[in-house]
């Protein structure tokens, strides 16, 4: 099984600034399968990224992923009121499919 | 437009047999993969497993596998999760999520349910 572990465990960011979230797989992650997720509280996920570096429909270009390997980045260019939430990422190319354990962007 | 809709909230004692579902509308449900993830009170997301409508396909994570059940009745286009004997750890919300595919590129989850709260005490 992947493990996947992200950093920090909390950001904290003012708005307008960039926010960089890493997340580390224990062994190479195929064909680089990674997504990113971000979850309000009270609400279900929302894919934001997904192969690494692909944004999903809808979503801003501020956010950018990129990444290979082992090594992944989830990158908000210029922090909106709207961005503050907890990040997850998630590995589907190998069996079974593990999530990190999140980095909450908080205001500070 | 793509819907899934989760069954409501569910209050159980241990060792009763729960079932909830994940109705999809909007898509084909039997060409794209129905996957379920548990997100215990105030922790991160867990992977459970994941079942191919079209011809049942299941896959299960170790760490769930043997403790839920997973199925579909694509007639109806609903995806389900079972327990046979819950127990208080289940406590949690189990949301259902479309994905594209099993593996492979866009294999995300890409529509997700509301979020169904299980509760489990005595």
């Amino acid at each position: 099984e992947i493990v996947l572990t992200q950093s920090p465990g909390t950001l904290s960011l003012s708005p307008g600034e960039r926010a960089t979230l890493s997340c580390w797989a224990s062994q190479g992650v195929p064909s680089n399968y990674v997504a990113w997720y971000q979850q309000k509280p009270g609400q279900a996920p929302r894919p934001l990224i997904y192969d690494a570096s692909s944004r999903a429909p809808g979503i801003p270009a501020r956010f950018r992923g990129s990444g290979s390997g082992t090594d992944f980045t989830l990158t908000i260019s210029r922090l909106e009121a709207e961005d503050f939430a907890v990040y997850y990422c998630q590995q589907y190319g190998s069996s079974p499919r593990t999530f990190g354990q999140g980095t909450k962007v908080e205001i500070k | 437009e793509v819907e899934l809709v989760q069954s409501g909230a569910e209050v159980k004692k241990p060792g009763e047999s729960l079932k909830i579902s994940c109705k999809g509308s909007g898509f084909d449900f039997t060409n794209y993969w129905i996957g379920w993830v548990r997100q215990m009170p105030g922790k991160g997301l867990e992977w459970m497993g994941i079942i191919y409508p079209g011809d049942s396909d299941t896959r299960y994570s170790p760490s769930f596998q043997g403790h839920v059940t997973i199925s579909a009745d694509k007639s109806i286009n609903t995806a389900y999760l079972q327990w046979s004997s819950l127990k208080a750890s289940d406590t949690a919300i189990y949301y259902c999520a479309r994905h594209f595919g099993y593996f492979g590129s866009q294999a995300y989850g890409d529509y997700w349910g509301h979020g169904t709260l299980v509760s489990v005490s005595s």
